[in-house]
């Protein structure tokens, strides 16, 4: 079970707007930075957001990220097919000497 | 652009030992923290380890402390995970991820007798 809490699938169809939810703790989302990561299967993570709401060159603005206290959330809107994937948040946690944390992963299905 | 390109995975069995490693191209590594993260067999993304520019600052997952060990060759830009003890928990693709910004494609290892 991670440290990281996600809701395991979401789904919702073209044109729609989705939300995804990361919940944490003090010692990771509370204190730190939250990436989130794009997984197609069988395919290298993506990087979507990092530093809770900062987007890499290249990823589209209907993608955006935010957080409030101890949770973070990835907003997709204008959902397209290829946005079926794997979503997955991540943070630093300063417990137990420090480590990166990664959310369960949640399965995104574009109806 | 930074490169990354895993090798060194294969079929170890229950108590062995495997080296993998971590080619990168491009002018940014020996400038940047580097990670290895893996991921089971239909499961997802787990942080393994990760170390500093330098060497000098290194953290590990709890279920590999004491087993695994990361190092880095920035000379010749290369980051290396030297896996002991292994058991099949340990089966996974490993990712070399800089900064968990850019990612490899991963390597599988597979633990079985």
């Amino acid at each position: 079970q991670s440290v990281l809490t996600q809701p395991p699938s979401a789904s919702g169809t073209p044109g729609q707007r989705v939300t995804i939810s990361c919940s944490g703790s003090n010692s990771n989302i509370g204190n730190n930075s939250v990436n989130w990561y794009q997984q197609v299967p069988g395919t290298a993570p993506k990087l979507l957001i990092y530093n809770h709401s900062q987007r890499p060159s290249g990823v589209p603005d209907r993608i955006s990220g935010s957080k409030s206290g101890t949770s973070a959330s990835l907003a997709i809107s204008g959902l397209q097919s290829d946005d079926e994937a794997d979503y997955y948040c991540a943070a630093w946690d300063d417990s137990l000497g420090g480590r990166w944390l990664f959310g369960g992963g949640t399965r995104l299905t574009v109806l | 652009e930074l490169q990354l390109v895993e090798s060194g995975g294969g079929l170890v069995q229950p108590g062995g030992s495997l080296r993998l490693s971590c080619s990168a191209s491009g002018i940014t590594f020996r400038s940047s923290w580097m990670h290895w993260v893996r991921q089971a067999p239909g499961k997802g993304l787990v942080w393994v380890s990760r170390i500093d520019r330098s060497g000098g600052t290194i953290n590990y997952a709890d279920s590999v402390k004491g087993r695994f060990t990361i190092s880095r060759d920035n000379a010749n830009n290369m980051l290396y995970l030297q896996m002991n003890s292994l058991t099949a928990e340990d089966t996974a693709v490993y990712y070399c991820t800089k900064q968990l910004t850019t990612w490899g494609r991963g390597t599988l290892v597979t633990v079985s007798s």
